[in-house]
């Protein structure tokens, strides 16, 4: 069954360096995600992204947060200069087409942990 | 942000009884709700799901109902099995945007 495949699984930077998660989507799905949940705290969204740019981003997706789409396969996401409070789950998400955008597809998640 | 809401954090059944999740909204603009189920160190896996303009979906041994005028809607697994223990997320969105609003989710103990 196909799947949303993310890497790596744990990443631990120090304050103030970048780092960049990477999703490989669902092939055949047109729009992609970014969520990320906090230990003990709601999943939040953070970005979505659909014809080579970002369709919605919410509050906290701000100056030091990218993403992009290198290639026909890859979903990045990109934090500038990383801050303790960056300390997260990543989920990556796809979903198909325009008539069943609503069901989100996940991947495993990326650990962030900043130091 | 407390649109969607999972008041129960925890919940325990006997195997082969029903498990019933709840969850509330607010936004009576949604008009499209999931479930989510995740294990730990593992994403969130989509259950079921359920538009606004139906009151009930039946997939195998899970059925989501939702009633609008209550701005309700709940989660039944029946019989409930030992894999079914993990935590269960309620998640709704708007036809006009993208993101899923989530609630806390529920942990769902099954006992043998």
């Amino acid at each position: 069954e196909p799947e949303v495949t993310q890497t790596p699984s744990h990443q631990v930077t120090q304050m103030g360096q970048e780092v960049i998660l990477r999703c490989v989507p669902i092939s055949n799905h047109l729009y992609f995600y970014w969520y990320r949940q906090i230990l003990g705290q709601k999943v939040e969204f953070l970005v979505s992204f659909y014809n080579n740019e970002i369709s919605e981003k919410s509050e906290i997706f701000d100056d030091q947060f990218s993403v992009e789409r290198p290639d026909g396969s890859n979903f990045t996401l990109k934090i500038r200069s990383t801050k303790l409070e960056d300390s997260a789950m990543y989920f990556c998400a796809s979903s198909g087409n325009l008539y069943n955008k609503n069901i989100q597809y996940f991947g495993a998640g990326t650990r962030l942990s900043v130091l | 942000d407390q649109q969607v809401k999972q008041n129960s954090p925890s919940l325990s059944v006997q195997e082969g009884r029903i498990s019933i999740l709840n969850c509330d909204y607010t936004n009576s603009m949604f008009d499209y709700f999931l479930w989510y189920k995740k294990y730990p160190a593992e994403g969130p896996t989509f259950l079921i799901s359920i538009s606004s303009i139906k009151d009930k979906n039946e997939d195998g041994r899970f059925t989501v109902f939702l009633n609008k005028s209550a701005k309700h809607l709940s989660l039944h697994i029946v019989p409930s099995q030992p894999g079914d223990s993990a935590v269960y997320f309620c998640a709704a969105s708007l036809d006009s945007n993208y993101q899923l609003i989530w609630g806390a989710g529920t942990k769902l103990i099954i006992k043998p």
